[in-house]
């Protein structure tokens, strides 16, 4: 039973161009939860999505950020025109449905570098 | 004032010290979690806590909901537990987590 995956692990972008980065939650789970990491600075929520539905997008920044979650395919955390601060670790976790204490299942991140 | 706050910030310990990290929140949980970062890398879930003790090998953590504080106890401290450790809740009203800044901690031998 594959934990969650994250794709790219590491990610190099041109300030302006687009960041796409790619959540396949674990197995049954239909949850999945987006956060970020700046550097020297703690863990922030982003966004908690579950199939085709948006429930709580509360610390995504207002512009260029967006995120979905497909019926088919994994969840996609899209950065559009890329800017050197969007330089940080990007962190996918997902839980089953209908839980609400439940492990925190991560993924191994993707390292986003803007240059 | 943050939510979840988290003492030490840094931590060098000898091999064999046992090691505490403290974890104080603010608001309403359904859940406290411990997690490990090692550098570059993933965040492990160690423990998730809503009440009492667990304990896991040479890790121990303790909860008591009505000081609103957790701690993370590491028993014969080996270089290997070097990394950081997070405290997360999960807020009585919603199923995101809030994270504490997290403890650098260093394990010399």
């Amino acid at each position: 039973n594959a934990g969650v995956m994250q794709n790219p692990r590491h990610l190099v972008r041109r300030r302006g161009q687009e960041a796409r980065l790619r959540c396949s939650p674990m197995k049954g789970h239909s949850h999945v939860y987006w956060y970020r990491q700046l550097p020297e600075e703690g863990l922030k929520f982003m966004v908690y999505l579950q199939k085709e539905n948006i429930i709580d997008e509360s610390g995504m920044p207002k512009e260029r950020f967006s995120a979905e979650f497909p019926k088919e395919g994994p969840s996609i955390l899209r950065i559009q025109q890329v800017v050197r601060g969007d330089s940080a670790a990007y962190f996918c976790a997902s839980s089953p449905p209908l839980a609400v204490n439940t492990e925190a299942f991560f993924g191994q991140g993707t390292r986003l570098t803007v240059v | 004032k943050n939510e979840v706050e988290q003492s030490p910030q840094n931590l060098t310990a000898q091999e064999g010290e046992f090691i505490t990290i403290n974890c104080s929140y603010s608001v309403g949980i359904s859940a406290l979690h411990w997690l490990q970062q090692h550098p570059g890398g993933g965040i492990v879930s160690l423990f998730m806590l809503s009440s009492g003790k667990k304990k896991h090998g040479r890790l121990i953590a303790t909860i008591n909901i009505q000081e609103k504080h957790s701690s993370l106890h590491i028993t014969a401290s080996h270089p290997r537990d070097s990394a950081v450790y997070i405290c997360a809740v999960r807020t009585e009203y919603g199923n995101k987590l809030v994270f504490g800044a997290g403890t650098i901690l260093r394990v010399k031998s």
